[in-house]
């Protein structure tokens, strides 16, 4: 009965190639986070999204597409992924988009050899 | 300067010790103000969080936030080895905006 998962848990690939992440959350909430985690364990914001609708979009590489196939998912896609894209992605979500209570994912520690 | 500058660590205490965990941050304009616990190899989690200045409680837990200085507090009373954990303070401007986390301060609580 996880809150939020994520899979996979690891992911270990060469430069260049092009991976996804997938997030589901079953607390029936309607906003959703990428987040991601550098070496330096500083945690930023990446995505949101709120029913379905991309609500916040930083300053990424547009190789990062993010995509909410319905409430309840949240994947996302790297193309040509660089050695700097190396840390861990978390996935998050909250009751609205006002909730300062973000619950979050266990993380998927992504590898660039 | 980073929006939001938290020391890093690693703060070591010994159990049954009062721990003091700060933040300083630069925008004015931050009203709601969090701090999130993250264990090891686990995703992050709300401790509390307080809409503007002043004082709010929660058990072993107190978040205070002073405004005029840009200085918040999260203080940890009789610490026990399970709160050994990173600790993010994170806030935002209005509750439509983003949250913006700092880097975390690591403690651990030494039996």
């Amino acid at each position: 009965d996880t809150a939020v998962s994520q899979t996979p848990k690891y992911l270990v690939t060469q430069m260049g190639n092009d991976k996804s992440i997938k997030c589901e959350q079953n607390l029936g909430h309607d906003t959703m986070y990428w987040y991601k985690q550098d070496s330096k364990k500083f945690l930023k914001i990446m995505f949101s999204y709120n029913n379905k609708e991309l609500i916040i979009n930083e300053t990424v590489p547009n190789r990062f597409s993010p995509k909410s196939p319905d409430k309840a998912h949240l994947n996302l896609h790297i193309n040509s992924l660089e050695l700097g894209d190396s840390a861990v992605y978390f996935c998050a979500s909250s009751q609205g988009r006002t909730t300062n209570e973000q619950f979050f994912g266990p993380g998927t520690r992504l590898t660039v050899l | 300067q980073k929006e939001v500058e938290q020391d890093p660590g690693p703060l070591s205490v010994p159990e049954g010790a009062i721990v003091s965990l700060n933040c300083t941050y630069s925008n004015s304009a931050f009203q709601y103000f969090m701090w999130y616990r993250q264990y090891s190899r686990k995703g992050p989690e709300l401790l509390m969080y307080t809409y503007s200045s002043g004082n709010k409680e929660d058990g072993r837990f107190t978040a205070q936030v002073d405004k005029s200085s840009k200085y918040i507090s999260l203080f940890i009373r009789d610490s026990q080895p399970s709160d050994s954990a990173t600790y993010l303070c994170a806030m935002r401007r209005n509750r439509d905006d983003k949250i913006i986390f700092g880097k975390g301060t690591r403690l651990h609580i030494l039996p």
